[in-house]
């Protein structure tokens, strides 16, 4: 089945550090990919949707320059969490949807990230 | 607008008997809906979905859903509980008619737990 790889799985730095996470799909083209963020004990909550080749849709609230998406191939979407602070530690998940927009998104399996 | 209810934050119950987890859901269109469920520090694995075939859904690890129209719900059930089971489950609604890959709307999340 189709699988999302996410990278790193867990994270632990310093407050003011900008931080990476990557997110492939593994054997398929994703020309959407999703970016989520989940409080403990919490659902989901979409960040941002991101499109291959052109600029993410952030949702209401989310601060643009502060988590940058980088779309840059069918099979790779990278979410940066610039100038890190301990309220931005969190649980972030992303998911890609196929060019087939009738398969379900598949998930990453998360990547926790911790702010000191 | 689409909205999801998991009509209950936790369910316990013990190993061997039946799991009910209760999901309404509010749409404007026919909705695309999928239970998810969700192992700690892990990302989310798809149970089942329902695209508008079947109204009895059968998903993976002996776990099965109905979609009611009439009582707007896609309620998530299994005959016999495993201790495996335990975890955190979602009910999600993609609205935009049948298209199960666009933006999807979580529930609060049901946390099963089993007891031996």
């Amino acid at each position: 089945g189709a699988v999302v790889s996410q990278h790193p799985s867990r994270v632990i730095c310093k407050s003011g550090t900008s931080v990476k996470i990557e997110c492939r799909s593994l054997d398929f083209q994703a020309t959407t990919m999703f970016w989520y963020r989940q409080f403990p004990k919490q659902s989901l909550m979409l960040m941002a949707t991101s499109n291959e080749g052109s600029k993410a849709t952030y949702e209401q609230g989310v601060e643009k320059d502060k988590f940058l998406i980088n779309h840059a191939s069918l099979t790779l979407s990278t979410l940066t969490v610039t100038s890190a602070h301990p309220e931005d530690s969190s649980f972030y998940i992303c998911s890609a949807r196929e060019v087939d927009s009738n398969q379900p998104q598949h998930f990453g399996d998360g990547t926790r990230l911790s702010i000191l | 607008a689409q909205s999801v209810t998991q009509l209950d934050s936790h369910v316990s119950v013990s190993e061997g008997t039946p799991v009910l987890l209760r999901c309404n859901y509010s749409s404007s269109y026919s909705p695309s809906l999928f239970w998810y469920v969700q192992h700690p520090n892990k990302g989310l694995q798809l149970l089942l979905k329902y695209t508008s075939a079947a109204t009895l859904v059968k998903g993976i690890n002996g776990f099965e859903a109905e979609f009611k129209k009439s009582e707007t719900s896609f309620h998530l059930t299994k005959p016999s509980a495993h201790m495996s089971d335990a975890a955190e489950y979602f009910c999600v609604v993609s609205d935009r008619g049948r298209n199960a890959g666009n933006m999807l709307t979580f529930g609060g999340g049901t946390r099963l737990m089993v007891k031996p």
